[in-house]
C-alpha cells in the first residue's frame, strides 16, 4: 500500500500570500497518478490537479502541482478569500488508491 | 450537467447489512469507471472501493474487503455498495464518484450518510 503524507497539517496565511503543499509517498506513486482535492464544508470535494501537474477542468491557473516518484507538492499563489480550505492528495497508480490525511489552509 | 445522486444511507446496527445506491445521469454512464469515497468525522477522505466501466475489474481497500461489495447495473445507470457485517468504524458520509477523464476523481455526489450504532 503507497501511503501519503502531507505537510504541514495546518498552514496559516493571509490573502495575498503563496502557499506550497507536500504529498510524500511510501513507494513510488505509478506513472505519477497523483490528484489533488479541495474539500470546503458542507461542499464534495472537488478535483484540481491530476497526473500531478494537469489542472482540472476550471482549476485557476494559481493552483500548480508538480512532483514526481514520491514528492509532489501543491503551490497556491497569491491566496483568495476562497482557497482557504482543506486540501487531500490521492495517489491512483496502483490499489489500494490511498488519500494523504490533509493540509488544512486557514487564515492568519 | 453530470449529476450523481445516493440514496440508502441510516442507520444499522454493528453486523446489519446496509446497500447504497448511486443514480448518474448527464452522460454516458457505461464510458466510466465508479469508486466510493467515504469521510467520517474527523478522519479524511478514504478510499473503499472502484470498479471499471464493464466490471472487469474491482478493488477494495483492506478495511472493507470481505463485507463491502461494490456493483454497477449499466442499464439502469447505477452504482451500488453493498455493506455486509457493518462495524461502528463505517459510519461515514459515503460519496458515489466518477473518474475524470484525465484522471482523478472528477465528480462527486453530495454523500449518504451512514450511522453504525446499537
Amino acid at each position: 500500500e503507497v501511503v501519503l503524507t502531507q505537510s504541514p497539517g495546518t498552514l496559516s496565511l493571509s490573502p495575498g500570500e503563496s502557499a506550497t503543499l507536500s504529498c510524500r509517498a511510501s513507494q513510488r506513486v505509478s506513472s505519477s497518478f497523483l490528484a489533488w482535492y479541495q474539500r470546503k464544508p458542507g461542499q464534495a470535494p472537488r478535483l484540481l490537479i491530476y497526473d500531478a501537474s494537469s489542472r482540472a477542468s476550471g482549476t485557476p491557473d494559481r493552483f500548480t502541482g508538480r512532483g514526481s516518484g514520491t514528492d509532489f507538492t501543491l503551490t497556491i499563489s497569491r491566496l483568495e478569500p476562497e482557497d482557504f480550505a482543506v486540501y487531500y492528495c490521492q495517489q491512483y497508480g496502483s490499489s489500494p488508491y490511498t488519500f494523504g490525511q490533509g493540509t488544512k489552509v486557514e487564515i492568519k | 450537467e453530470v449529476q450523481l445522486v445516493e440514496s440508502g444511507g441510516g442507520l444499522v446496527k454493528p453486523g446489519g447489512s446496509l446497500r447504497l445506491s448511486c443514480t448518474a445521469s448527464g452522460y454516458t454512464f457505461n464510458d466510466y469507471s465508479m469508486n466510493w469515497i467515504r469521510e467520517a468525522p474527523g478522519r479524511g477522505l478514504e478510499w473503499v472501493a472502484s470498479i471499471t466501466s464493464e466490471s472487469s475489474y474491482i478493488y477494495y481497500a483492506d478495511s472493507v474487503q470481505g463485507r463491502f461489495t461494490i456493483s454497477r447495473d449499466n442499464a439502469k445507470n447505477s452504482l451500488y455498495l453493498q455493506m455486509n457485517n457493518v462495524r461502528a468504524e463505517d459510519s461515514a458520509m459515503y460519496y458515489c464518484t466518477r473518474d475524470a477523464s484525465g484522471g482523478g476523481l472528477g465528480y462527486w455526489g453530495q454523500g449518504a450518510l451512514v450511522t453504525v450504532s446499537s
